[in-house]
């Protein structure tokens, strides 16, 4: 089975341009999230989605960042305008809830790799 | 809000056991995972806790208690491929609308040596 996809891998990008990264989660998953890596700041949620549909997007941290789920196969995450800060390692995870909530892992992609010059 | 601390860093023997500390204060809690994590690669799923106690699973082990805020994962006859970072993360309570996102901990970077 395929586990999560992510693309781009690799990003690299000059200060002001549009960054949109892709994620398909695990098919029959209804819940995604967004998180961002940094070596400051370790593993933070950025957003999460049940059933396409935006759950807590406190995480974000400016109105430069946004997220979308079109559909259950699919979200992006857009920064724009991006900023040398943003350059970290995006994740994107998906889980199956079930109807106790209790034990629902949460399976991650490879990341996207972004750098903001 | 959420705290998690865990050691940054540390060292253990080929062969040999190690404990991995995580100490957690949070508004709520819904269980506590531990992620394993290869430089350069994503989280890997390797233990939930939800209620006091030990969870074993082969060579990793999990424990947890909540009245004092603490869990550690155990892992024994380790290898070298057990190098590592190994997170610890708190699952906010339940609110109904489905799975809830992690908060995580800074890692605990763990080297093998031979």
């Amino acid at each position: 089975d395929a586990g999560v996809i992510q693309s781009p891998r690799h990003e690299v990008t000059e200060m002001g341009q549009e960054v949109t990264l892709r994620c398909k989660p695990i098919s029959g998953h209804n819940s995604l999230f967004w998180y961002r890596q940094t070596m400051m700041r370790g593993l933070e949620l950025l957003i999460y989605f049940n059933n396409n549909v935006p759950i807590d997007d406190s995480g974000m941290p400016e109105d430069r960042f946004s997220a979308k789920m079109p559909n259950a196969s699919f979200s992006t995450l857009k920064i724009q305008p991006s900023e040398p800060r943003d350059s970290a390692v995006y994740f994107c995870a998906s889980s199956l809830r079930t109807s106790g909530g209790a034990g629902e892992t949460q399976y991650f992609g490879p990341g996207t790799r972004l750098l903001v010059l | 809000g959420q705290n998690i601390d865990q050691p940054t860093e540390m060292t253990a023997t080929e062969g040999a056991i190690v404990q991995i500390n995580c100490t957690y204060q949070t508004s709520g809690f819904n269980g506590l995972f531990w992620y394993q994590q290869h430089a350069g690669e994503a989280p890997t799923f390797l233990s939930y806790n939800v209620l006091d106690g030990l969870e074993e699973k082969g060579r990793f082990s999990s424990f947890l208690s909540r009245s004092k805020g603490y869990s550690y994962l155990l892992l024994k006859e380790l290898q070298m491929k057990d190098s590592a970072s190994y997170l610890c993360a708190v699952r906010a309570p339940y609110s109904g609308g489905g799975a809830d996102g992690l908060t995580f901990g800074k890692g605990t970077h763990l080297i093998i040596q031979p």
